[in-house]
């Protein structure tokens, strides 16, 4: 079966770090995305991890470790608009993904 | 401009009418799926397909049917709408160098 599970919401500050946690447990593991989606809008691609380390994208970076099962996504520098539910999806066989129930961040003034 | 669609974006309907939920890519992926995500929660995987006249039910199990005929379009149908079907239908396609789905801006069914 699968399991992936991340905190259900979030709060953090304009211009601070947050990092959004992610644990999974799949038969099978072929790599882990992360998507971010705005409220009542569809999930868009911020990161792929196939490989174990850190994969840096401008204010986003995200992390995998297969041994353990755990990938995290940091972003920096926070601004208003990445108010938003973040996804961890993880490609277990073939092209399908199964997503977690998404984390909530609200940032605030 | 390669791109994924979805119509309608919002339908409202009546129990028991059959209802087909369009969705069309110009990207040329051989992939494509359905979620259903209700508001707050996760995407469940509904259908997919990885090519023309190929289909498979996804890990949710669902009353809606899909088709392929053409790699472009990739149908969903409701044959007797009800109130639970009510949600957020996402599609979504895949190219086969890259694992990264995108995503349709979805379609959001209200059953009354």
């Amino acid at each position: 079966g699968q399991n992936i599970d991340q905190p259900t919401e979030m709060t953090a500050t304009e211009g601070a770090i947050v990092q959004i946690n992610c644990t999974y447990q799949t038969s099978g593991f072929n790599g882990l995305f992360w998507y971010q989606q705005h409220a009542g809008e569809a999930p868009t691609f911020l990161s792929y991890n196939v490989l174990d380390g850190l994969e840096e994208k401008g204010r986003f970076s995200s992390f995998l470790s297969r041994s353990k099962g755990y990938s995290y996504l940091l972003l920096k520098e926070l601004q208003m608009k990445d108010s938003a539910s973040y996804l961890c999806a993880v490609r277990a066989a073939g092209n399908k993904l199964t997503f977690g129930g998404g984390t909530r961040v609200l940032v605030k003034p | 401009e390669a791109d994924i669609y979805q119509t309608p974006r919002y339908l409202v309907i009546g129990t028991g009418k059959k209802i087909t939920l369009e969705c069309s890519q110009t990207m040329g992926h051989d992939k494509m799926y359905w979620y259903q995500q209700d508001p707050g929660m996760e995407l469940h995987l509904i259908h997919y397909s990885y090519g023309v006249n190929s289909t498979e039910k996804g890990d949710l199990s669902s009353e809606s049917t899909v088709s392929r005929i053409r790699t472009e379009h990739f149908p969903l149908t409701l044959e007797s709408a009800r109130p639970s079907h009510t949600s957020q239908y996402l599609c979504a396609s895949s190219a086969d160098s890259t694992y990264e789905q995108y995503f349709g801006p979805g379609t959001r069914l209200t059953v009354t």
